[in-house]
């Protein structure tokens, strides 16, 4: 199982571009990168996915370089709401006897 | 509303009691998950069913024993369990064969052990 590395904790300030880095060095071929978001009490939301380059979606931009060993979330314009855990996961999503791990996550906090 | 549906929301229990958590999703997924989160931990995962067969138990004690009758509910039972069991317990399902799209959970039940 791909290990995943992030940083514990970011600050940011209301409209600013966030960007979260993920190591995963030991992705393999068949892995996908999936960032999720958690608020305190709630199950976490699935932001954005991606296998390799770049996805773009309404909320998000996923960057991954061509050897794929880390990722980049980048959130834009960020506001007060976008406070949050952000978790990076990479695994294999397609064989649901994997038992993708989740790692500690980022915790975000958006000052105004 | 996430199309994973958790009750109850919140659950007090005392230690001999025998209590049932949820899960109902009406994604068309095929694989259901249950997880613990305990305060600043990490999520764990507990038990997979994948088309209703019970793929991996991830060394959970028998006090908790899950149930999936269909691809589209999942339970989870409790018995005898310890105040250190208390903790945020959600629901995730997935669509397996396709890998894409990730998990989706459910708000979760809090619950209580005293």
């Amino acid at each position: 199982l791909a290990k995943t590395t992030q940083p514990i904790s970011m600050d940011s300030y209301e409209g600013q571009e966030v960007n979260i880095t993920c190591s995963h060095n030991n992705i393999a071929t068949n892995d996908y990168i999936t960032w999720y978001q958690q608020f305190p009490s709630q199950g976490p939301r699935f932001i954005i996915q991606g296998y390799k380059t770049k996805v773009t979606n309404e909320v998000a931009s996923l960057f991954i370089p061509a050897d794929r060993k880390s990722s980049t979330l980048s959130l834009p314009r960020v506001s007060l709401s976008d406070t949050a855990v952000y978790y990076c996961l990479v695994g294999d999503m397609g064989n649901a006897g994997n038992m993708l791990t989740f790692g500690g996550g980022t915790r975000l906090m958006v000052k105004p | 509303e996430t199309g994973v549906t958790q009750t109850p929301r919140h659950l007090v229990m005392g230690m001999t009691n025998k209590k049932s958590l949820k899960c109902e999703q009406h994604l068309g997924h095929n694989a259901m998950y249950w997880y613990k989160q305990s305060a600043k931990k990490p999520l764990e995962l507990m038990f997979v069913y994948n088309f209703k067969e019970q793929t991996e138990n991830n060394s959970v004690p028998s006090r908790f024993s899950p149930e999936c009758p269909n691809s589209s509910h999942l339970f989870l039972h409790l018995h005898t369990l310890q105040p250190e069991d208390s903790a945020l317990y959600l629901c995730a399902s997935s669509h397996e064969g396709t890998g894409d799209g990730g998990y989706t959970f459910g708000s979760g039940t809090r619950l209580t052990v005293v």
